[in-house]
């Protein structure tokens, strides 16, 4: 596609639910990461996915936190029992692969806004 | 442990005059530090980048200044104009290809018509 589609923009859910975010890349990009910016705060970032290379984890917050890619395209972030601090906007982004990322940075999805209640 | 700081929560100036949004860092291994502007509700947008072996970039009315031995850069932005509105973010990457940036905090930028 033109740019990095997440779906969905909006979620509502009670604590202790799962919820699953989903983010579609920039064809041909091989390198996708998720990040999210809790309120107030930056971009705190999560994971990190290039080509068939084992993914970065480095910073999901807690092993309730999971996110898989998919033929090397569409990648799926997953909360298990959320709760209320999960509550974030979690945006993904994708570039053409980690070599260029000093020179052109990522392009950026929208965003997910995710509200735990 | 914060490696790329925005001090400044948020700045205002007036339309047409000079925005200077700051940014200062820890590590001496970034290779290439990068601004990206964020919109309420749109994904933040790639605006310029610097490489740590340059001191100043130019791309139209943006300006990214470094000073590496400050471990300081810093974005200009002449003249304002109230769309520069927004949330700007400062982020790095390290060189050696961790494949991931860093970013500050963010600094919230209103330009006053």
């Amino acid at each position: 596609g033109a740019g990095v589609s997440q779906s969905p923009s909006n979620k509502v859910t009670e604590k202790g639910k799962d919820v699953e975010l989903r983010c579609d890349p920039i064809s041909g990009h091989t390198a996708l990461y998720w990040y999210r910016q809790s309120l107030g705060q930056g971009l705190e970032f999560l994971i990190y996915f290039q080509g068939n290379s084992a993914p970065d984890k480095s910073g999901l917050p807690s092993d309730r936190f999971s996110a898989e890619r998919t033929g090397g395209s569409v990648s799926t972030l997953t909360i298990q029992r959320t709760q209320q601090e999960d509550s974030a906007v979690y945006l993904c982004a994708s570039s053409l692969d980690a070599k260029t990322l000093g020179r052109y940075g990522y392009t950026f999805g929208s965003g997910t806004r995710l509200t735990v209640v | 442990d914060q490696q790329v700081k925005q001090n400044s929560p948020s700045l205002s100036v007036q339309e047409g005059r000079i925005s200077i949004l700051n940014c200062d860092y820890t590590n001496s291994m970034f290779d290439y530090f990068l601004w990206y502007k964020k919109y309420p509700a749109e994904g933040p947008t790639f605006l310029i980048s610097i490489s740590s072996i340059k001191d100043k970039n130019e791309d139209g009315r943006f300006t990214v200044f470094l000073n590496k031995s400050a471990k300081h850069l810093s974005l200009h932005i002449v003249p304002s104009q109230p769309g520069d509105s927004a949330v700007y973010f400062c982020a790095a990457s390290e060189a050696g290809n961790t494949g991931k940036l860093i970013f500050g905090q963010g600094t919230t930028l209103q330009v006053k018509p």
